[in-house]
């Protein structure tokens, strides 16, 4: 399995508070990415990075913001949860930008009250 | 319409069964396409990757339909184990590695 853990595994917190989740990998990949997993939805990408400091925005990046300091850490930043940001958060890596596959972390199950 | 749509199912099969779940995508340009698993409460994990001539691991078939847009995957002979949701990958033309998943298929194999 490659080595890539998510901290915290569970989280409550209230509405208005900040959150940060953490991904670190040890791979030394390129590629990562923030994903959230909601019922009828699939997985949907919230932020990427394609390199430290470099990040960009995905399909549901409102409300969130990322942060790439280091090749082995990217951090996913909740500036004032809200209940709809009740979720299961996915880190994934990637060794390059399509052609090879992405590995997920073991995920982060969030809930806003 | 949702770039890529597939029947969520739940497929319910016994043990030994042929199962086949095919998904669509929307967007003609699409490079890559895959078929991710994922359990229960777990991370998707990569199953196999789907090429236009089709290919084959153990009982997975995978083909690709261009022109018609689809994907498919075909299980032989269904193992309790096979048990999980099967999610449709895309990676669209140009889009800097950014994947855009299915919902996924539900999957229950039963003994």
């Amino acid at each position: 399995d490659a080595g890539i853990t998510q901290s915290p595994r569970h989280k409550v917190t209230e509405t208005g508070t900040p959150v940060t989740l953490r991904c670190h990998q040890t791979e030394n990949h390129r590629y990562m990415y923030w994903y959230r997993q909601d019922p009828g939805h699939g997985l949907r990408l919230i932020h990427y990075s394609y390199g430290v400091k470099d990040t960009d925005k995905g399909e549901v990046s409102d409300g969130y913001s990322v942060s790439r300091s280091k090749t082995e850490d990217f951090l996913l930043t909740l500036e004032s949860a809200t209940s709809s940001q009740t979720s299961v958060y996915f880190c994934a890596i990637s060794e390059s930008d399509g052609e090879g596959t992405q590995y997920f972390g073991p995920g982060t199950r969030l809930l806003v009250l | 319409r949702k770039e890529v749509e597939q029947d969520p199912g739940p497929f319910n099969v016994p043990e030994g069964a042929t199962v086949a779940f095919n998904c669509t995508y929307s967007n003609s340009a699409s490079q890559s396409f895959f078929w991710y698993r994922q359990d229960c409460r777990k991370e998707p994990k990569l199953l196999m990757s789907v090429y236009s001539s089709g290919n084959e691991d153990g009982r997975f078939t995978a083909q690709l339909n261009r022109a018609s847009q689809y994907i498919s995957l075909l299980i032989r002979d269904s193992k309790l184990s096979d048990s999980a949701t099967y999610l449709c990958v895309v990676n669209p033309y140009n889009q800097g590695g950014k994947l855009i998943f299915g919902q996924g298929t539900e999957l229950s194999v039963k003994p």
